[in-house]
């Protein structure tokens, strides 16, 4: 069955060190990958779309990786703010459907000052 | 900016009770879904639909129903609530085109006592 893994329930950083989190996913064949992130007590709110034949994606201080063949993506942060903290979801749609989204259960980030 | 509306943040209700949640989009959106969120679950879709009148199952529909009378509002719908539809309940809408991003509502937080 079609599974998305994000690694680490929770990852703690240094302010302005880099974050990466980890989407990694199976049984899937996603034309595209979408990366949101959700403070407390919010809905998810959309950063990041990256699709199968591009390798990265930037946008201000986040890049975006995907690897379709490790079937993995990342997701970094450079130089963290204590402001970055926050859940951070991975969501690919469902093989055969792609107006659905699948979501991860997300990587809660904590950035230290 | 696009406006996902739910009608209420907190909603306490008892066993046996039917219970409505309400959404409403601003953007003309052709695309509106119902999602729950628990702890280490995850996001998980309930019901979506792409038009007016028309409606489908997602991974968990089983004690759900919906409503899309109008193209903006979508309503799930509790027939029989039961303490394990305890949840916080996200609403999002999106275009029809497929790498349309989500937009979501701020979410309903329900208790089932």
């Amino acid at each position: 069955s079609q599974k998305i893994e994000q690694n680490s329930e929770a990852l703690n950083i240094q302010e302005g060190k880099t974050a990466t989190l980890t989407c990694n996913y199976t049984n899937y064949s996603p034309a595209y990958l979408q990366w949101y992130r959700q403070d407390p007590g919010r809905g998810p709110v959309f950063l990041l779309l990256i699709r199968e034949n591009e390798k990265e994606k930037r946008k201000e201080r986040l890049k975006v990786t995907f690897d379709t063949t490790l079937k993995q993506s990342l997701f970094h942060i450079t130089a963290s703010q204590p402001a970055d903290s926050a859940t951070y979801l991975c969501a690919l749609p469902p093989s055969g459907s792609a107006r659905q989204l699948t979501f991860g259960s997300g990587t809660q980030l904590t950035v230290l000052p | 900016d696009v406006k996902v509306t739910q009608s209420s943040r907190y909603l306490v209700k008892r066993t046996g009770e039917k219970v409505f949640l309400e959404c409403v989009q601003d953007m003309d959106h052709e695309n509106m879904f119902w999602y729950r969120q628990d702890p280490g679950l995850g996001l998980r879709l309930i019901y979506f639909s792409y038009d007016v009148k028309m409606k489908e199952k997602g991974d968990i529909p089983e004690g759900y129903s919906v409503s899309r009378e109008k193209k903006e509002r979508f309503s799930l719908i509790l027939e029989s609530a039961s303490t394990n539809q305890t949840s916080m309940y996200l609403c999002a809408s999106s275009f029809a085109d497929k790498y349309e991003k989500l937009f979501f509502g701020s979410g309903t937080q329900l208790s089932v006592l």
